[in-house]
């Protein structure tokens, strides 16, 4: 009964280090996202997937990559770190136009 | 301007009191509406989503959509403590986007 796995939970990175957050989910949902929320700002949309192959920029794409290989998972990769990328990230996954779930959250020091 | 927006509170209220939270949102394509409950330091749960115009009620909580006003608002009767939580509004399109508002924090006092 896993639902939304967000790997890892927790990461500090230097600047200009990259890294890839992994998200899978088991649902069999169509649609993917990826949001950062920061304090007094709600969830932000980074990127979003309506399904396989496809993706598209949310509210706040700069500086992320995103990647849908397949159905189940929906990566996000940071190329070169910056302090303002120190967030809760979030994965979340939904049939198209229903209720999203959401994964446990990664959270992001960026030092 | 956010594409949803809401009031960042905090919003404070008697144990026992109906809460009133509320959200608008500009895009007029959106079709899908949710209210999610969240804890500090937890993910979002969904309370409620809400699909066409008028009122939605279960148990303590009614969802209110007014698509012509671009308006959708949670009652939360006879709020509890344990409701103290911030309150996300997100508004889903019909090009599989979801966005959120910034979020409402309720307070409930005993």
């Amino acid at each position: 009964n896993a639902g939304v796995t967000q790997t890892p939970k927790f990461q500090v990175l230097k600047t200009g280090q990259s890294m890839t957050l992994q998200c899978a989910q088991d649902m069999n949902h169509n649609s993917m996202y990826w949001y950062r929320q920061d304090p007094g700002m709600g969830l932000r949309l980074i990127y979003y997937s309506a399904s396989e192959g496809t993706t598209d920029k949310g509210e706040v794409p700069n500086g992320y990559n995103v990647s849908r290989l397949n159905k189940r998972e929906f990566s996000l990769r940071l190329e070169s770190a910056a302090p303002s990328q120190t967030s809760v990230y979030f994965c979340a996954s939904s049939p198209i136009g229903s209720e999203a779930f959401f994964g446990q959250g990664t959270r992001l020091t960026v030092v | 301007q956010k594409e949803v927006e809401q009031n960042s509170g905090p919003l404070s209220v008697p144990e026992g009191a109906i809460a009133s939270l509320n959200c608008t949102y500009s895009d007029r394509g959106s079709q899908s509406f949710f209210w999610y409950r969240q804890y500090s330091g937890k993910s979002p749960e969904l309370i409620m989503f809400i699909y066409s115009n008028g009122d939605k009620e279960d148990g303590r909580f009614t969802a209110q959509l007014n698509k012509a006003s671009q308006y959708v608002s949670l009652l939360i009767r006879d709020s509890q403590p344990s409701d103290s939580a911030t309150y996300l509004c997100a508004v889903g399109s019909n090009t599989g986007k979801l966005i959120f508002g910034q979020g409402t924090t309720l307070q409930v006092k005993p």
